[in-house]
């Protein structure tokens, strides 16, 4: 039972370079998030999507883009990075869409560093 | 979904209850109230979560107060693996599925 799964653990990159967080999980999860954490400024949703070829913005979109070719990817894109994006970035998934029971599994965090 | 409030952080002794206190006042008689906890660099965990009656699993039991305003998350002997950040989150039966956390309760599990 792999899960959900973030590459690479660790990234260095310079100022305006692109960089691709990878997310991959394998429960056949509809929904996907993909999350920064900052000190001071708990966790802020980026991107979501609720099912492949569907995505949406979520609270700090600029700077990002995100792909759902297939519903167990959802790669995060920083097209031209930034120092201000140095952070550490958390994906998860959720079964559905049921608050009854809508549970988020979190991947263990890409930690960038845009120097 | 309506907005939360958590205190900053918090101390327990060992081996004692940690109640973890959450406003919503602005909460809807559709929305669920949702806890995770992140220990330390690790993704966030699911913990807990409810709509008005209180509810208990292996992890821990939440109390939620009749008007719905607020709930407590109780860890009934706290040990020092307890320490982390917990957030209660609150969602709506409807409407969009963006989920969001807010900055959390810092609690800090004291041998």
């Amino acid at each position: 039972d792999a899960g959900i799964t973030q590459s690479p653990r660790y990234k260095i990159t310079e100022t305006g370079r692109q960089v691709t967080l990878m997310c991959h999980q394998t429960w056949s999860h509809s929904y996907m998030f993909w999350y920064r954490q900052d000190l001071g400024h708990g966790l802020r949703l980026i991107y979501y999507s609720a099912a492949a070829d569907i995505t949406d913005k979520g609270e700090v979109p600029d700077g990002y883009v995100v792909s759902r070719s297939k519903t167990e990817n959802f790669p995060l894109t920083l097209e031209s990075a930034t120092r201000s994006q140095t952070s550490v970035y958390f994906c998860a998934s959720s079964r559905q869409r049921e608050p009854t029971n809508e549970k988020l599994f979190f991947g263990s965090g890409t930690q960038l560093s845009v120097l | 979904d309506a907005k939360t409030t958590q205190p900053p952080s918090m101390d327990c002794a060992e081996g004692r209850a940690a109640n973890l206190p959450c406003n919503h006042s602005t909460i809807s008689g559709n929305e669920y109230v949702y806890w995770y906890r992140q220990i330390h660099s690790q993704g966030p965990q699911y913990i807990i979560h409810g709509l008005k009656n209180n509810e208990t699993n292996e992890m821990a039991s939440l109390i939620i107060t009749e008007d719905r305003k607020s709930s407590t998350l109780i860890l009934p002997h706290a040990t020092l693996r307890d320490t982390a950040v917990y957030y209660c989150i609150v969602r709506s039966t409807s409407g969009t599925y963006k989920y969001i956390f807010g900055t959390g309760t810092r609690l800090k599990v004291l041998a």
